[in-house]
């Protein structure tokens, strides 16, 4: 596709459930980010793929959170377990970035999480 | 660890009049600094980056922002803001030192709001 796309765009679950949050990439983009943005705040890092190197999994804030990166393309954030504080806005960007490069960060449009 | 730090959680400034937006960042090495804009309703769009070179960096919609190695600051700024760039600026800190595997640190975001 011709952006970053993110699905679902809404999703509401309750307190205790598990929920899959997906992320396509740009194709032939080989850097790809979770980040995840609080009402109103900043945007805090969750994980960092970067080619078939191991992940950047520090900022996972729990073990309830994991994603996993596919054939270097697609991938899942998934929150087990969910709690009302996991409610936010789920971003997925990816990039050209081979790591020694610099290029910019394409942006989905997120996935807004509401856990009840 | 990298960080970076955006000292104003909203800026509120007159169209017309100059518009800055704070950014210190900390890193190990020397770093890529970068702006992102989150306008309202729409996903995160790249405005700027500093590479190398001339510390005065032009962007997207009249936006620049210099770089300050001595006071590790690159501050966003824009000499006539108008009503339409109300919106959450964010600003992000790469340390160039880094292996393939260095992820992109952003800041807490700075809400600007311009008034007619």
């Amino acid at each position: 596709g011709a952006g970053v796309s993110q699905s679902p765009s809404n999703k509401v679950t309750e307190k205790g459930k598990d929920v899959e949050l997906r992320c396509d990439p740009i194709s032939g983009h080989t850097a790809l980010y979770w980040y995840r943005q609080s009402l109103g705040q900043g945007l805090e890092f969750l994980i960092y793929f970067q080619g078939n190197s191991a992940p950047d999994k520090s900022g996972l804030p729990s073990d309830r959170f994991s994603a996993e990166r596919t054939g270097g393309s697609v991938s899942t954030l998934t929150i087990q377990r969910t709690q009302q504080e996991d409610s936010a806005v789920y971003l997925c960007a990816s990039s050209l970035d081979s790591g020694m490069t610099n290029e910019k960060l394409f942006f989905g449009s997120g996935t807004q999480l509401s856990v009840l | 660890a990298q960080s970076v730090a955006q000292p104003e959680d909203q800026v509120n400034v007159a169209e017309g009049n100059p518009l800055t937006v704070k950014c210190t960042y900390s890193v190990s090495g020397n770093p890529y600094l970068f702006w992102y804009v989150q306008y309202p309703n729409r996903g995160l769009q790249f405005l700027l980056k500093y590479i190398t070179g001339d510390n005065l960096v032009k962007g997207s919609y009249g936006f620049e922002a210099e770089f300050n190695k001595s006071q590790t600051s690159f501050h966003l700024k824009k000499p006539s803001a108008l009503v339409s760039d109300s919106a959450l600026y964010f600003c992000a800190v790469r340390d160039r030192g880094k292996a393939a595997g260095n992820k992109l640190t952003f800041g807490g975001g700075t809400r600007v709001l311009v008034k007619p």
